[in-house]
């Protein structure tokens, strides 16, 4: 089965800078890549996510890009700003059609003002 | 606005005693997911009802159950609850079909004591 790996589980960052969380997968034919944020007694919320035919995508401050050469993609969130600190959630569906997520283990963002 | 709606968003339950969770959707999705959630971990997908079809994971305990009497709404019932099923559950959604990216909106989710 498909198997996601996050790196890191913790990271701080002063406001006004840049954070990047990475993410690998095994399964090539995982096709679809959601990023989740969630903040603390609240469930996770989809911020961003990217389809296997596209190698960039950005939404305002947020960013994600795929490598599906090397099987990874990534999260950059700059001008990070108090209200982005949460666990961020990457994921990965394994086949077209399958309707089950795989998650990673999460990061725990912390923006420090 | 269109939404996952889970009730209650706290429970608190004795060791033993039968619990169950609701699920509600507005989004008229196909798909219903129910997510274990420990403390710093993430979701853990316990089953999942495509329309009608249930489908449960291999490693999903046996006090765990689900119904789906219609559309909207899904519940999970745990039978006997022990103090390693106290957590967070989530309850998601998806369009489904065999052509469609299956984006997942989730609900509050609700915390389960257990005492």
């Amino acid at each position: 089965g498909e198997n996601v790996e996050q790196h890191p589980s913790t990271l701080s960052v002063q406001e006004g800078d840049s954070a990047v969380i990475k993410c690998t997968y095994s399964d090539s034919a995982s096709n679809y890549f959601p990023w989740y944020k969630q903040e603390l007694g609240k469930g996770p919320q989809l911020i961003i996510d990217i389809r296997s035919n596209v190698g960039e995508k950005k939404d305002q401050r947020i960013a994600v890009t795929l490598n599906k050469t090397a099987k990874h993609f990534s999260l950059h969130i700059t001008e990070t700003q108090p209200e982005d600190s949460a666990v961020y959630f990457c994921a990965a569906l394994p086949n077209f059609g399958n309707e089950k997520l795989t998650f990673g283990t999460g990061t725990r963002l912390t923006i420090i003002p | 606005d269109a939404m996952v709606i889970q009730n209650p968003r706290y429970q608190v339950t004795q060791f033993g005693k039968p619990v169950t969770l609701s699920c509600s959707q507005t989004l008229n999705h196909n798909v219903m997911y129910w997510y274990q959630q420990k403390s710093s971990q993430a979701p853990k997908l316990l089953f999942h009802y495509y329309d009608k079809d249930f489908n449960n994971e291999a490693d999903t305990p046996d006090n765990f159950q689900s119904r789906r009497p219609n559309t909207s709404f899904c519940f999970l019932d745990i039978r006997s609850p022990g103090l390693g099923d106290a957590a967070m559950y989530l309850c998601a959604t998806s369009r489904g079909g065999a052509v469609t990216y299956n984006e997942q909106f989730f609900g509050p989710g609700t915390r389960l004591t257990v005492l």
